[in-house]
């Protein structure tokens, strides 16, 4: 059974950093793009970024650039998201999920952006 | 303009159908792309329903009941969730996804209210 469980999530204030961590087991981790989506409360679905299998390549969207890194530890079967000079616009649920397509998703971590 | 446009809200009888659109913007086609289509109920994460791009690739969620299909109306530049006789449990918001310029793009979600 496919699994992912996010980690790491909490209340940080602007401008703080935070890593989420997500935990995959029940297939082949390093056979697969990971992604990570955020959903901010009340709204909709936003793609943050995803890793390919090896980790050479990284696609991030526009507004996090610079200040996120997503990655990966395939000996571990773990992707991290390492998130800095974090803004109130930041706070959302964070999902990880398996592949480009999202098949897969975790139960999400939530982030607070917070003074 | 978005890169892809859903209606906020929809209404459906129990088992009527219902034609959930995800409309590309203006010069993207359709025709190239694979949409994928997420169902979301309050409280949980986004779960994979299907993919499509053509007849010959499509891809269904695991477990996903087949009343569940996808499909494009290319003289309106859109994907299509068709769901087929509508159940209570259906009721959930739906959201749509392409990969446009390596990045992941999400329309801003469907509410299918049954009733």
């Amino acid at each position: 059974e496919v699994q992912l469980v996010e980690s790491g999530g909490g209340l940080v204030q602007p401008g703080g950093s935070l890593r989420l961590s997500c935990a995959a087991s029940g297939f082949t981790f390093s056979s697969y793009w990971m992604s990570w989506v955020r959903q901010a409360p009340g709204k909709g679905l936003e793609w943050v970024a995803n890793i390919k299998e090896d980790g050479s390549e990284k696609n991030y969207v526009d507004s996090v650039k610079g200040r996120v890194t997503i990655s990966r530890d395939n000996a571990k079967n773990s992707l991290y998201l390492q998130m800095n000079s974090l803004r109130a616009e930041d706070t959302a649920v964070y999902y990880c999920g398996r592949n480009t397509g999202m098949e897969y998703w975790g139960q999400g971590a939530l982030v607070t952006v917070s003074s | 303009q978005a890169v892809l446009t859903q209606p906020a809200s929809l209404s459906a009888s129990p088992g009527a159908s219902a034609s959930l659109t995800c409309t590309l913007r203006s010069g993207i086609d359709v025709g190239t792309y694979r949409i994928y289509w997420y169902q979301q109920k309050p409280g949980s994460p986004p779960q994979y329903l299907l993919r499509y791009r053509s007849d010959s690739d499509k891809q269904q969620g695991s477990g996903v009941p087949s009343r569940f299909s996808g499909s494009k109306d290319a003289s309106a530049n859109a994907g299509i969730l068709l769901i087929s006789g509508l159940q209570s449990e259906d009721e959930a918001d739906y959201y749509c996804m392409v990969w446009h310029s390596s990045a992941g793009v999400f329309g801003g979600g469907t509410k299918l209210t049954v009733l």
